[in-house]
């Protein structure tokens, strides 16, 4: 059973660092073609794609906010970590993980099958 | 303001077939980047139907279904139920931005 959580603060302030874990189970990124994406929703709007991570430990980030962006895989095998720097009040969503088989895909291109719940952050001073 | 283009709301009678569309451009849909598809009821995360244009996961109903040609990709759905009211979002690759989702498209079952 393939399950994905999100974990972190619920509150951060202005020009504060993010930091997310999304702890998951039933599946390896160890595994050939095998990834874990990251992507948030603002209250009442519109999924937005930011980050992906694959089983060779390539790394896949939104154009807009690459400079802002980190993912990285922890070395317990079974969590990814998303740091976004300079937060800012715009930045406040719900925050989700999710795997993304990546056989034939890579980075954004990839679909996500699995999702965890989300975690809701928000940017406030 | 996404870069795929979906209607705001679409609606249909019980037992209808309605069709999304999510309209792109020559630097992603065009540019022959797949095309995947997620529906999401309010305060839940998205759930997968299609992926890579028209291929359904499993336990997703035949009912739902993917296409694509030239810049834009449909997501049909015949037989409405009530169940399928939620949220739509197309998701594609954008040769500027990076992974793109759609603004998304309410689908109300009247």
């Amino acid at each position: 059973q393939v399950t994905l959580r999100e974990s972190g603060p619920a509150l951060v302030k202005p020009t504060q660092t993010l930091t997310l874990t999304c702890t998951f189970s039933g599946f390896s990124l160890s595994t050939n073609a095998m990834c874990v994406s990251w992507i948030r929703q603002p209250p009442g709007k519109a999924l937005e794609w930011l980050a992906l991570i694959d089983w060779v430990d390539d790394k896949y980030y939104s154009k807009s906010l690459k400079t802002r962006l980190t993912i990285s895989k922890d070395t317990s095998g079974n969590q990814v970590v998303l740091t976004l720097t300079n937060m800012d009040p715009v930045d406040t969503a719900t925050y989700f993980c999710a795997r993304s088989p990546c056989g034939s895909c890579s980075g954004g291109t990839c679909s996500s099958d699995y999702w965890g719940p989300g975690t809701l952050v928000t940017v406030s001073s | 303001q996404s870069v795929l283009t979906q209607p705001p709301s679409v609606s249909g009678a019980p037992g209808q077939n309605i069709t999304i569309t999510c309209t792109g451009s020559s630097f992603n849909i065009g540019a022959g980047y797949d095309v995947h598809w997620y529906r999401q009821l309010p305060g839940t995360a998205p759930q997968l139907v299609i992926f890579d244009n028209n291929k359904r996961p499993s336990g997703v109903p035949d009912r739902f279904s993917g296409s694509k040609s030239g810049t834009s990709a449909s997501l049909a759905i015949t037989g409405l139920q009530a169940e399928d009211e939620s949220d739509f979002y197309c998701q594609s690759y954008d040769t500027r931005l990076s992974g793109v989702f759609g603004g998304g498209t309410k689908l109300t079952v009247l």
